[in-house]
């Protein structure tokens, strides 16, 4: 199975500042049709998750700008140039390449 | 709008069985695979199962491989899944999520939480 793992796993931010979250996986996440599928979550507290980037990068449908995917091959970053409060929660990475899926730890934002 | 409503949750015994369901309206149900996820108490996601958009293949986790079964009713836009020896360490809310394009579980019920105890 494929291990994905989040650092940090904990991230107080100020409000206003940029926050960025790393997911790096045991083994290359390039699928054999030459797509990776490393998706981000977000969970507020007592929601369920919600999609933020597929793809690496791809932003979801109404997701705020300020939320970037980035990486390739095993290393990817989540970055949220400007932190609201609203972005507090935990961020999940998922790979979705091969099965079993499996998701990272989880990151928790806080606000400092 | 897309909408997963899971049910079916509750408190059971060790050992025993209980049938999720997970209702599906506002898209094309027999187009799209689904999938189950999980998140004990406090703790993080754990993907379990996926099902294709015909109920040709499915996948399990190595954790509920064997004691899980995930099936779909297409005419009444409906995914199941169906737990049998239950144990402690299922305890959990129980996710659906929808298999969109390009691999993505685009949207996600509210859970139905169970509780495996004595």
């Amino acid at each position: 199975d494929i291990v994905m793992t989040q650092t940090p796993l904990s991230s107080p931010v100020t409000l206003g500042q940029p926050a960025s979250i790393s997911c790096r996986s045991s083994q290359s996440l390039v699928h054999s049709d030459g797509n990776t599928y490393l998706s981000w979550l977000q969970q507020r507290p007592g929601q369920p998750p919600r999609l933020l980037i597929y793809k690496i990068s791809d932003r979801f449908s109404g997701v705020p700008d300020r939320f970037s995917g980035s990486g390739a091959g095993t290393d990817f970053t989540l970055k949220i140039s400007r932190v609201e409060a609203e972005d507090v929660g935990v961020y999940y990475c998922i790979q979705t390449t091969q099965f079993p899926h499996t998701f990272g730890q989880g990151t928790k934002l806080e606000i400092k | 709008q897309v909408q997963l409503v899971e049910s079916g949750g509750g408190v059971v015994q060790p050992g025993r069985s209980l049938r999720l369901s997970c209702a599906a309206s506002g898209f094309t149900f027999s187009s799209n695979g689904m999938h189950w996820v999980r998140q004990a108490p406090g703790k993080g996601l754990e993907w379990l199962s996926v099902i294709w958009y015909d109920g040709s293949n499915k996948y399990y986790a190595d954790s509920v491989k064997g004691r899980f079964t995930i099936s779909r009713d297409n005419s009444k836009n409906t995914l199941y899944l169906q737990m049998d020896s239950l144990r402690a360490e299922d305890t959990a809310v129980y996710y659906c999520a929808r298999w969109g394009n390009s691999k993505k579980l685009d949207y996600w019920g509210q859970g139905t939480l169970v509780t495996v105890s004595s």
